[in-house]
C-alpha cells in the first residue's frame, strides 16, 4: 500500500520569505504522480503543483516549485516569496499510474506572518 | 466551466440516522471520487465511481455505499451513523483516461453527528 507522511504538522514563515514543506512517500511503484495540495479556511482543495515520477526535472508553477527525489522518495515544496494569501493546510499526494485514487499525507498547516 | 458543486454544504444528524451527500462533477470528468477528511487530519479515500459503477474503495465499512448518475454526478449514503462519521465529505471529480489528470475538488460537506 502506498502511504504519504508530512512529518512538520506546522510550520511559519515570514511574509516574502521562502519556505519547503517536506513530504516523503512509500510505494513499489515506478510510475506515479505526485501533487501538493493547498486547503485555505475554505475548505476547497486546490492544485499547487504536479510532477510526474517519470520526469526527472522538478516541476515549477510561478513562486511554487518542488524538490523530487525519487530514489529517496521525497517529493518537498519550495514556496518563495510567501505571501499573506499562502496561508492554508498544505497536503501532499500520491497517484498510482492508471489509477484515479489519490492518497494524502496529514497534512502542514503553513502560517504566513506579515 | 462548472466546478464541482457539493450540497448540502453542512448537516446535524443523529447518531444511527442515514445521511445522503451530493455532488455534481465539474463538466467533462466522468469519474467522482469521495473523501473523508477527519478534523485536522488528510483526506481518506471512501470509493470512487465510473460509469455508475463503484470502481475502487478504501477501508470504510459498506454502510459507506455510493451513486453515479448518468449525468455523471454521485451521492454517498451513509447508514447507521456513529459518532466517528463526524468530518468533512469531499467529493472529487476527474476524467478518466487522462491519467495523469488531477482531482478537482468540491467545497465539501460538513457532518456533524450527534
Amino acid at each position: 500500500a502506498q502511504t504519504v507522511t508530512q512529518s512538520q504538522p506546522e510550520m511559519s514563515v515570514q511574509e516574502a520569505e521562502t519556505v519547503t514543506l517536506s513530504c516523503t512517500y512509500d510505494t513499489s511503484e515506478n510510475n506515479y504522480y505526485l501533487f501538493w495540495y493547498k486547503q485555505p479556511p475554505s475548505r476547497q482543495m486546490i492544485l499547487v503543483i504536479r510532477q510526474e515520477a517519470y520526469k526527472q526535472q522538478n516541476a515549477t508553477e510561478n513562486r511554487f516549485s518542488v524538490n523530487f527525489q525519487k530514489a529517496a522518495k521525497s517529493f518537498s515544496l519550495k514556496i518563495s516569496d510567501s505571501q499573506l494569501g499562502d496561508t492554508a493546510m498544505y497536503f501532499c499526494a500520491f497517484m498510482k499510474h492508471n489509477n484515479n485514487d489519490m492518497r494524502f499525507g496529514a497534512g502542514t498547516r503553513l502560517t504566513v506572518k506579515p | 466551466e462548472t466546478g464541482v458543486t457539493q450540497s448540502p454544504t453542512h448537516l446535524i444528524k443523529t447518531r444511527g440516522q442515514q445521511v445522503t451527500l451530493r455532488c455534481s462533477s465539474q463538466s467533462g470528468h466522468n469519474t467522482v471520487s469521495w473523501y473523508q477528511q477527519a478534523l485536522g487530519q488528510g483526506p481518506q479515500f471512501i470509493f470512487q465511481y465510473y460509469r455508475e459503477e463503484e470502481n475502487g474503495r478504501g477501508n470504510f465499512p459498506p454502510r459507506f455505499s455510493g451513486l453515479q448518475f448518468p449525468n455523471y454526478s454521485s451521492e454517498l449514503n451513509v447508514n447507521a451513523l456513529e459518532l466517528d462519521d463526524s468530518a468533512l465529505y469531499l467529493c472529487a471529480s476527474t476524467s478518466r483516461g487522462s491519467y495523469n489528470s488531477p482531482l478537482h475538488f468540491g467545497n465539501g460537506t460538513r457532518l456533524t453527528v450527534t
